[in-house]
Order: structure tokens, then C-alpha cells, then sequence
């Protein structure tokens, strides 16, 4: 049974450039999550999704930042003309039903360098 | 809103001795505390949580935890180190808007074993 898979490991890109995070989550899973990791800080929470349905988007940048979860298919975290205060880890997570005492399982994270 | 503050970002011990790392939390209602753990290029993995029942929570690696209200506190201990105990260590409370599972981090605690 995978755990939750995230690709790339690590991406490069050059400011002004998009960059497409992926991540699927364990099997069965159906709530998904988004944190950012900055250097030398903890997680912050980015978003939380549903199949096809953003349930809570707080933790997201109100530009630039978008992210989905489609019917089929992994769930993206899309930044677009990144900048390099974009450079950080980024971890998804799933659980089975979206409950507040619940485990989350996390992915080994996505490390964004923005040259 | 929540918060959680780790004191002492780096903390070093012995192997064989008392490891205890410490955690304070906000909430403004009853909390659910989970303690993680990051190994070096790896997602987090959780180690124990809290949820209400238990206040002395007994984890994975020989990990305990104990929630005292009075001291708004959630410290992560566990009596004898080892080598590969070495790691960083995250606290964090669950917001749970709605039902979903919205963790708040600290800043996190790298814990290094001295041989």
C-alpha cells in the first residue's frame, strides 16, 4: 500500500516561471492537504480539498497560488510567476475522512528552488 | 486563533538520557495535540496525539506525551535516547473547522544525540 506520493522531488525554476506541485494520496483517501515549509519554520497550512471541491483555502496566497483536486487524478498545487520567496518545501497530506483527532499521512514534500 | 510554541529550537542530549522536548498551545476550545516527526528528507510521521481521552498518551519509539491543561501544555518525553532519535520534532494543534483536520505547527525542535 504507497503512502502519499509526491513528484517532483525537487524543482528548479527561474523566476516568472510556473511551477506544478503533484501529489497522490494514499489509497482511499479522499481529504487532501497543502502545507508550505520556509526555512527553519514550521508547516504552515496552504489548503485543504475534497475531489473537485476546495473546502478551505485560508492558508493560501490571494495571488498566484491556486490548487486542485480533480476526479481523476493526483491533486496540484500550481505557482504561477514564481518568485524566489516561493522557495520552500511542499508537503501534502491525506486522511481517510477529515476528521479533526484524525492521523494525516504526509508525502516526503516537494522542495521549490526559485533561481 | 491557535498557536503552538516549541521552546528551544535546537536541543542536544545524550544517548541514554532523558530526552524532553517542550510544547505550549492556545486554544480557545478543548484541543486535539499531535507530536510529529520530520527525519531528513522524509514527510513528517506521526508519533502520538492527544484527543481527549488519556491525558498521558504513549506513542511510537518509546515516545509519551502528557497534556496538562493547567499548564497548557503538551511536552513530548521519553526516558532513555537513542542514535536514531536524532530528528526534528513539530507540535501541533488541530483548528477542526468543520470537522476537518487543519493542523497549526510550532516552529520545531531538532533534536541531536550526542554519542
Amino acid at each position: 500500500n504507497a503512502g502519499v506520493m509526491q513528484n517532483p522531488r525537487h524543482l528548479v525554476r527561474r523566476r516568472g516561471q510556473e511551477a506544478r506541485l503533484r501529489c497522490s494520496p494514499m489509497k482511499g483517501h479522499s481529504h487532501v492537504y497543502w502545507y508550505r515549509q520556509l526555512p527553519e519554520e514550521g508547516l504552515k497550512f496552504m489548503v485543504y480539498l475534497q475531489k473537485e471541491n476546495i473546502i478551505d483555502e485560508s492558508g493560501m496566497p490571494k495571488e498566484r497560488f491556486s490548487a486542485e483536486f480533480p476526479k481523476e487524478g493526483p491533486s496540484i498545487l500550481r505557482i504561477q510567476q514564481v518568485v524566489r520567496g516561493d522557495s520552500a518545501a511542499y508537503f501534502c497530506a491525506s486522511s481517510l475522512a477529515g476528521q479533526s483527532n484524525e492521523k494525516l499521512f504526509f508525502g516526503s514534500g516537494t522542495q521549490l528552488s526559485v533561481l | 486563533a491557535q498557536s503552538v510554541t516549541q521552546l528551544g529550537s535546537h536541543v542536544s542530549v545524550s544517548e541514554g538520557a532523558l530526552v524532553l522536548l517542550r510544547c505550549n498551545y492556545s486554544s480557545s476550545v478543548p484541543p486535539y495535540l499531535f507530536w510529529y516527526v520530520q527525519y531528513p528528507n522524509q514527510g513528517l510521521q506521526l508519533l502520538l496525539k492527544y484527543t481527549s481521552a488519556a491525558t498521558l498518551v504513549k506513542g511510537i519509539n518509546g515516545f509519551e506525551a502528557e497534556f496538562k491543561k493547567s499548564e497548557t501544555s503538551f511536552h513530548l518525553t521519553k526516558p532513555s535516547a537513542h542514535m536514531s532519535d536524532a530528528a526534528e520534532y513539530f507540535c501541533a494543534v488541530s483548528e477542526g473547522i468543520q470537522g476537518a483536520q487543519k493542523l497549526v505547527f510550532g516552529q520545531g525542535t531538532r533534536l541531536t544525540i550526542n554519542p
